[in-house]
């Protein structure tokens, strides 16, 4: 079965600060992967996504994120982030048609 | 109606009554899905639906059930609510296919007591 981990439940960063999140999933087969983001009090929306290609993808807000495939790993990266970003984040990867496996989600806070 | 919405907001249910948690899209997405977000746990698939009339179960199914009468509806209905799907359900949906990305609402908080 697939499934998703993400390393970090919470993060404190300070702003300005690099941020990277860890995330890695099990599936032996082609995958797409994708990263959501949650902010306080609203609804998941998409931050980019992978299908093939480059595997370095550059999403919104100026996130990115870096398949390698040989450590099963999607890792979400930010050189600068703003208070702004505080939000939660999640992983996740397609799971037969249609179906998308989430990670449990990391919960990110930044101060001023 | 712009995207997907869901209803109610927020409800507060005694155990053991019938609750439908109601999902409306206005993008004619084929697919359709009801997640329950819990702490710790992030997203998990309670049932989807690929295309109007068919609906398949997901990681946590039990307790719960879905129809799609429409490309447009797509109800979860818990028929005897208990303490453990306090949670909050998150209705999204899709173009068809493996690749979409799924569009989410803006949930419904549900608090079973």
């Amino acid at each position: 079965a697939q499934s998703v981990s993400q390393h970090n439940h919470h993060v404190i960063l300070s702003e300005a600060a690099s941020l990277e999140l860890g995330c890695n999933y099990s599936y032996g087969g082609t995958v797409n992967l994708f990263w959501y983001v949650q902010y306080p009090g609203q609804h998941l929306q998409l931050l980019l996504k992978y299908f093939s290609g480059d595997p370095l993808v550059k999403g919104i807000k100026g996130f990115e994120a870096e398949f390698i495939k040989s450590k099963f790993s999607f890792n979400l990266r930010k050189p600068s982030v703003q208070w702004s970003d505080t939000a939660e984040y999640f992983c996740a990867v397609s799971g037969g048609y249609n179906k998308l496996i989430f990670g449990a989600g990391t919960r990110l806070a930044v101060h001023p | 109606i712009a995207g997907i919405t869901q209803a109610p907001t927020s409800q507060i249910l005694a155990a053991g009554r019938r609750m439908t948690l109601r999902c409306t899209q206005d993008m004619r997405h084929n697919a359709m899905y009801w997640y329950r977000q819990d702490l710790g746990l992030g997203l998990r698939l309670i049932h989807y639906s690929n295309t109007a009339g068919t609906t398949g179960k997901g990681e946590v199914p039990d307790g719960y059930s879905v129809s799609r009468a429409n490309t447009d509806d797509f109800p979860l209905t818990l028929a005897s609510a208990v303490p453990s799907q306090t949670s909050v359900y998150f209705c999204a949906s899709s173009v068809a296919g493996d690749n979409n990305e799924q569009f989410f609402g803006p949930g419904t908080r549900l608090t079973v007591l």
